[in-house]
């Protein structure tokens, strides 16, 4: 099945660690995109990627790395500089230049929490 | 720069009842528009999208949502609520050659009475 996977499902992250999520998408789609969900605030977009080996930061990239050395693979570092991690993080992905299909698909989120 | 309001953090409905959850949006560009629903612990799924052409959308489970250019709103509804509709639900926004970026509301929470 086509889709976008996201592991692990639940992370824990000790104070002063670095953390990587992964995200996997198999739907060929040119574009992915980070976002954070914090309750009562939406989700906010931390990086986001067009093209393979070049990527944007979004409102809210600091303390946060990625990178986009394959077209399907678009992982996520949180590092130690980011100083309230504890949060559901979701990655998604979409096609671009076609007018009718500009939505997104997300993955099933990677809840990470400091302990 | 877009921005999107959802009005009202938590709806209550009965089940049976009509389901109306307002979003009103700002955009300097014509805008693609959404609706997102999310289970706890879960992704997001698509709902209905509007791109072009027919204002009134429809989407799955017997969503709609009317675009209004007028009003800046993308109000979403279902004429009788379903236990199974409870959960969160997402306006976004989308600019034209942005590169699909979304920016989101903050959420509703519907909740369905028995």
């Amino acid at each position: 099945d086509g889709g976008i996977t996201q592991s692990p499902k639940y992370l824990f992250r000790k104070e002063g660690q670095n953390v990587t999520l992964s995200c996997e998408q198999n739907l060929n789609h040119d574009a992915m995109y980070w976002y954070r969900q914090d309750p009562g605030q939406g989700l906010r977009l931390i990086y986001y990627s067009q093209i393979v080996n070049d990527f944007q930061k979004g409102d809210i990239a600091e303390g946060y790395s990625v990178s986009r050395e394959k077209k399907e693979s678009f992982p996520l570092t949180v590092t130690s500089a980011q100083k309230n991690p504890t949060a559901f993080y979701l990655c998604a992905s979409s096609i671009l230049g076609q007018p009718r299909t500009p939505e997104a698909f997300f993955g099933q989120g990677t809840r990470l929490t400091v302990v | 720069a877009q921005s999107v309001t959802q009005l009202g953090s938590h709806v209550s409905v009965s089940e049976g009842a009509l389901v109306l959850l307002r979003c009103n949006y700002s955009s300097s560009v014509p805008p693609y528009l959404f609706w997102y629903v999310q289970y706890p612990n879960q992704g997001l799924q698509l709902l209905l999208k509007y791109t072009t052409g027919a204002t009134l959308v429809k989407g799955i489970n017997g969503f709609e949502a009317e675009f209004k250019k007028s009003e800046t709103s993308f109000h979403l509804t279902k004429p009788s609520a379903h236990m199974s509709d409870a959960a969160e639900y997402f306006c976004a926004v989308s600019e034209r050659g942005y590169g699909n970026k979304l920016v989101f509301g903050a959420g509703t929470i519907l909740r369905v009475k028995s």
